[in-house]
């Protein structure tokens, strides 16, 4: 079984809600990714975790807040979000082995901030 | 640093045609290589996987990819499309963070496939 979940599908959020996303996978991967992805464009990375530590941030503004909980879930925290942050929020995971770097994909979060 | 290269933004065939999309790639290393496809709205799906070995290696849904490392490519291939191979289709080149335990992907800017009946 090579599924991530995400939740929502869907969310609509003003430009001063809190809200969270939400990925969950049960492969025993210990790496997981958050991506932005834009209209026409490859994802972006922005976050990743291994063994729940924080690995990589890739810039992104503090509006977002990333939270590794245990092995199995991964959170994107938004506040204060702006339009250009609407776009599809995609988590990813990977095994930890050596040679292992192929990723597996959850079908996204399509955020829209008004 | 690594980087990916899709010739090709929109690539339109008939149903039953054959498909070749390109990709090249610049990597210091024996690269790890990727195709993902992903339809419209979804996440993407792994088609495919290079590590070493066998240059031809074959996918899911009937794709083949072939490692050529005197041209740094990885060309996708697959011989009779079907209408519901309609998506965009990246390239990705993957590198383990040094002696970590995560790897992180460079994509390609994507291939969009339409696919005529």
């Amino acid at each position: 079984d090579t599924e991530v979940t995400q939740t929502p599908k869907h969310l609509v959020m003003g430009m001063t809600n809190k809200k969270s996303l939400k990925c969950e996978q049960h492969m025993g991967h210990r790496a997981m990714y958050w991506y932005k992805q834009k209209a026409k464009k490859p994802p972006e990375l922005m976050f990743v975790y291994s063994y729940e530590k924080l690995s990589i941030n890739e810039s992104v503004p503090s509006r977002f807040s990333p939270e590794c909980p245990n092995s199995s879930l991964l959170n994107l925290h938004l506040h204060a979000l702006q339009p250009e942050d609407s776009a599809l929020y995609l988590c990813a995971s990977s095994q930890v082995y050596p040679g292992r770097v192929e990723q597996y994909f959850g079908p996204g979060t399509r955020l829209t901030v008004t | 640093a690594q980087s990916v290269t899709q010739p090709d933004i929109h690539i339109t065939v008939s149903e039953g045609a054959s498909l070749e999309l390109r990709c090249n790639y610049s990597y210091g290393a024996t690269p790890y290589l990727f195709w993902y496809v992903q339809s419209p709205g979804q996440g993407l799906q792994l088609l495919l996987k290079y590590f070493s070995g066998d240059t031809l290696v074959q996918g899911i849904k009937g794709f083949e990819a072939e490692f050529k490392r005197s041209q740094s490519s990885f060309n996708l291939r697959k011989p009779s499309v079907h209408w519901s191979d309609a998506a965009e289709y990246f390239c990705a080149v993957g590198a383990r963070m040094g002696g970590t335990s995560y790897g992180k992907l460079t994509f390609g800017q994507g291939t969009i496939l339409t696919v005529h009946p």
